[in-house]
């Protein structure tokens, strides 16, 4: 079973288009976060969610909104894509004990493109 | 906030030698330093971690030392093997703060020859 999981694994848009990426953990994790990976490698924290409340919301343009439902996803939507949108997100989750965060599993990340 | 800073950007050895990374942060609260291998193509996976009250640690060819007063802390790879070639990532976190988030080095692109 794969523990974090993200769909879709590949995605190809127009700009101006809306799109949606879904994570999921079943690690029990009660942290879950979106990083977004640009051509560098440069890994850039954008939102965590702790029980489904943000904890984190780093510089990013409000065309990116996460969303949890519950403790176990963190789904990002991105309304009117641009093109530097194009990177790869990676969703990860970890669990907090006594409000200190523990080691980050990352899903398989998806590759968007946006032309 | 944080600021870690990840040295070389990129590093080739022969198989067989070792590879050293290093990095530094700037924020004397961070307490937790982990090592992130990213094979290409694949996800970020822990290799490696280190919390504030230890100095060195080692996982067989693998290893980290912390110098808490010069805030470096590096990774070690010694008898490297072709699969060793992958982004290294550093990172360190407080994590008693804002529930661990980790502020990561740019990476270090390790190849290793044959």
């Amino acid at each position: 079973d794969t523990a974090v999981s993200q769909t879709p694994k590949y995605l190809v848009t127009q700009m101006g288009n809306d799109k949606s990426i879904k994570c999921e953990q079943n690690l029990g994790h009660d942290t879950m976060y979106w990083y977004k990976q640009d051509s560098k490698k440069f890994l850039k924290i954008m939102f965590s969610y702790n029980n489904k409340e943000l904890i984190i919301n780093e510089t990013v343009p409000n065309r990116f909104s996460p969303k949890s439902p519950d403790k176990a996803h963190l789904n990002l939507h991105i309304n009117s894509l641009e093109l530097g949108d194009s990177a790869v997100y990676f969703c990860a989750s970890s669990h907090s004990d006594r409000g200190t965060a523990g080691i980050q599993y990352f899903g398989a990340g998806t590759r968007l493109s946006v032309l | 906030g944080e600021n870690v800073e990840q040295h070389p950007s990129t590093l080739s050895v022969q198989e067989g030698d070792s590879a050293v990374i290093k990095c530094t942060y700037s924020d004397s609260a961070s307490n937790y330093f982990p090592w992130y291998k990213q094979e290409l193509g694949k996800r970020p996976q822990l290799i490696i971690d280190i919390r504030s009250n230890v100095g060195e640690k080692k996982d067989q060819r693998i290893a980290v030392t912390l110098n808490k007063t010069a805030k470096h802390f590096s990774l070690h790879i010694t008898e490297t093997q072709p699969e060793d070639s992958a982004v290294y990532f550093c990172a360190a976190s407080n994590r008693g703060s804002t529930l661990g988030r980790l502020y990561f080095g740019r990476g270090t692109q390790l190849t290793v020859w044959p």
